[in-house]
């Protein structure tokens, strides 16, 4: 089974508000990160946090980690068209890979 | 100019057939991996290689053959194409392993007939 899932599945909103995602997974991890992936491209590095670290932020991005929960949020702030896109957390799960999740699909309208 | 290409970027041919995808990268980075991507837009790694070294084989049929020539190319040889084989094929490289952000290509979409 996947060891990250995204949590909704699809997500609409209109320009300038804030979008959240959340990420859930099974196993302990060394790091988590979040990943961006337009129609027809590949997928676009974000952020990546650390198993020792709870916050971090990349100009509107914040992504938190509680490690106790198993879960990672991702909150996009001021949202812009040009945001919409499948966002995807990914996790080592303790292994040499990375294990991604099923994604939530962003939809901001202008 | 492109950190990480594949090409070709669409490939459609026959069942049976074999196919190469290329990739390059030119970001100077020591490990490449290959992904699938399937119509669900669920992504699993397939191989990874390490200077030149096969690291990760996740359980891919045999039919899958990777080859990297040096450390910036690492291609995908498919023999006997099958239909459950259609999917978005992603290059993708970083320094170092699962520690380090990953740098993806933009994708090869392949589609058996």
């Amino acid at each position: 089974s996947q060891q990250g899932e995204e949590d909704p599945q699809a997500l609409s909103i209109q320009e300038g508000e804030n979008a959240t995602m959340n990420c859930s997974y099974k196993t302990s991890i060394n790091n988590l990160q979040w990943y961006r992936q337009n129609s027809g491209r590949g997928l676009v590095h974000l952020i990546l946090i650390r198993s020792n670290e709870r916050e971090k932020h990349s100009g509107r991005l914040r992504v938190t980690l509680d490690t106790s929960k198993k879960s990672s949020s991702l909150l996009i702030t001021a949202s812009r068209a040009a945001d919409t896109a499948s966002y995807f957390c990914a996790t080592d799960a303790g292994t040499d890979k990375l294990i991604f999740g099923t994604g939530t699909r962003l939809q901001v309208f202008p | 100019d492109t950190a990480v290409s594949q090409t070709p970027k669409y490939l459609v041919t026959q069942m049976g057939n074999d196919k190469s995808i290329k990739c390059e990268q030119n970001l100077g980075h020591d490990t490449m991996y290959w992904y699938k991507q399937d119509s669900k837009k669920f992504l699993k790694i397939m191989f990874s290689y390490n200077n030149k070294e096969l690291i990760i084989n996740e359980t891919v049929p045999n039919r899958f053959s990777p080859k990297s020539p040096d450390k910036a190319h690492l291609n995908l040889h498919i023999n006997s194409l099958e239909l459950g084989d259609s999917a978005v094929y992603f290059c993708a490289s970083s320094q170092g392993f699962i520690d380090q952000p990953q740098h993806f290509g933009d994708g090869t979409r392949l589609s058996i007939l």
